[in-house]
C-alpha cells in the first residue's frame, strides 16, 4: 500500500523568513496530494492541494510542488508569522481525495 | 456555511465499554469519512461513506464501525473499548468521493 513520508518532524524559523517541508509517497498511482494544518485542538484544516496534473501551485504566501518522478512534493511557506506555527500534514490518494494516506506531521515553529 | 461538526466534542469511557460518536457534514456534501489520530500513529483512515453506502474502509478491526443517515449525517461505533483506542477520532465530508475533504474538530475519547 501507500506509504508517505514527511521531513523534518520539526522545523523552527524567524519570522520573515522561508520554511519548506518535504514529502515522499510510494505509489506512483496516487493522484492528489493536499496540504493540510492542525492547530492545537482543532481538526486539520486544508491549506492547499495539487493534483497530478499540474507541477506547481500557490496561494498569496504558500505553494506546493510535484515531482511525479521523484515521488515528491513539497510545501513552501514564504514570510513566515506567528500564527502560522501548527502541525502540517501531508497526504496522498490515488482517488482524488479518498483512502487519505497521511504523512507524520511536521511541527512548525514561527519564532518572532 | 456552517462547517462539519462533531459530537460529543470529549468523552470518557472505560474498558469494554462501547461508544458513538456523531458527525455532520457540511451542508451539500454527501461523503464522510473518519479517521483516527494518535501521537504514536499519526493520522488513520477508518473508513468512508457515500449516500449511505460503505465505500471505503481501512485496516482497522470490526469493533470499529459507522453508518450514515439519508440527510448523511454519520455515526461511527467502537465496541468493547480498548485502552490503545484513546485518540482524536476525526470526521471530514466532501461533497463527492472525489472531492476535497473537510475536517470537523474531532471527539477526544479516552479510556480508562
Amino acid at each position: 500500500g501507500e506509504n508517505v513520508e514527511q521531513h523534518p518532524s520539526t522545523l523552527s524559523v524567524q519570522e520573515g523568513d522561508s520554511a519548506v517541508i518535504k514529502c515522499t509517497y510510494s505509489d506512483s498511482a496516487s493522484n492528489y496530494f493536499p496540504w493540510y494544518k492542525q492547530e492545537l485542538g482543532k481538526g486539520p484544516q486544508l491549506i492547499i492541494d495539487i493534483r497530478s496534473n499540474v507541477g506547481e501551485k500557490k496561494d498569496q504566501r504558500i505553494a506546493v510542488t510535484l515531482n511525479k518522478t521523484a515521488k515528491h512534493f513539497s510545501l513552501h511557506i514564504t514570510e513566515t508569522q506567528p500564527e502560522d506555527s501548527a502541525v502540517y500534514f501531508c497526504a496522498a490518494s490515488k482517488d482524488y481525495g479518498q483512502n487519505f494516506v497521511f504523512g507524520p506531521g511536521t511541527r512548525l515553529s514561527v519564532l518572532p | 456555511k456552517a462547517g462539519v461538526t462533531q459530537t460529543p466534542r470529549y468523552l470518557i469511557k472505560t474498558r469494554g465499554q462501547q461508544v458513538t460518536l456523531s458527525c455532520s457534514p457540511i451542508s451539500g456534501h454527501r461523503s464522510v469519512s473518519w479517521y483516527q489520530q494518535t501521537p504514536g500513529q499519526g493520522l488513520q483512515f477508518l473508513f468512508e461513506y457515500f449516500s449511505e453506502t460503505q465505500r471505503n474502509k481501512g485496516n482497522f478491526p470490526g469493533r470499529f464501525s459507522g453508518r450514515q443517515f439519508s440527510n448523511s449525517r454519520s455515526e461511527m461505533n467502537v465496541s468493547t473499548l480498548e485502552l490503545g483506542d484513546s485518540a482524536l477520532y476525526l470526521c471530514a465530508s466532501s461533497l463527492a468521493s472525489s472531492d476535497t475533504q473537510y475536517f470537523g474538530p474531532g471527539t477526544r475519547l479516552t479510556v480508562l
